[in-house]
């Protein structure tokens, strides 16, 4: 069965405070994993892919990437608009194995 | 372009009743997929439909859940005489193949009250 974990559960940030976010997973035949943004409320707001280890992917502030193990999400001088839960998932065949999620709390 | 939409945003319902929530895919999306998100607890996925093929029902709780997507396109999914440890936020994905797997759209959810 696929798992993942995501740490911390949560993390509160100074404004510029750069920090990362892991999601370590177990899953036969990766697919992809995937990282999504979540606001209260709201749905899930994709955000990257990541197909194979050693790939890297940046959307602003953020940058994801993936070893054979585990994915870190790194947060570069955040700004209090960053504040969401991160939710990493994999995909071993067509569905989405979601870890719990990482509340990121950043502070003017 | 328009993203997923679910209808209604809110539903609240008396424990025993039955209640319909619906997904409209994202236009072209051959994928569709239901999931639930409980308090406190992370997405957990319900049924999976593909083009015309059988639907995977794998994680349906329970036999008063069942779902239906017609023409291809808009889904219902069903949950009949509804129980407290129903009540959660349902989310439809959709989704197109890409080279290296399904990335998938959400909606904004129904959040599902049984009192």
């Amino acid at each position: 069965e696929d798992q993942v974990t995501q740490s911390p559960e949560a993390l509160r940030l100074q404004e510029g405070e750069s920090s990362s976010l892991n999601c370590s997973y177990t899953v036969s035949g990766l697919r992809g994993l995937f990282w999504y943004r979540q606001d209260p409320g709201k749905g899930p707001e994709f955000l990257f892919t990541l197909y194979s280890a050693g790939e890297e992917k940046e959307k602003e502030r953020l940058k994801a990437t993936l070893t054979k193990k585990e994915s870190f999400l790194h947060i570069t001088a955040p700004k209090p608009e960053d504040s969401a839960t991160y939710l990493c998932a994999v995909q071993a065949d067509y569905k989405l194995s979601f870890g719990a999620g990482t509340t990121v709390t950043v502070r003017a | 372009g328009a993203g997923v939409s679910q209808s209604p945003s809110n539903k609240v319902t008396e424990k025993g009743k039955d209640v319909e929530l619906r997904c409209d895919p994202i236009s072209g999306h051959t994928a569709l997929y239901w999931y639930r998100q409980s308090l406190g607890q992370g997405l957990e996925f319900l049924i999976y439909f593909q083009g015309n093929s059988a639907p995977d029902k794998s994680g349906l709780p329970s036999d008063r859940f069942s779902a239906e997507r017609t023409g291809g396109s808009v889904s219902t999914l069903t949950i009949q005489r509804t129980q407290q440890e129903d009540s959660a936020v349902y989310l439809c994905a959709s989704s197109i193949r890409t080279s290296g797997g399904y990335e998938q759209y959400f909606g904004p959810g129904t959040r599902l009250t049984v009192t």
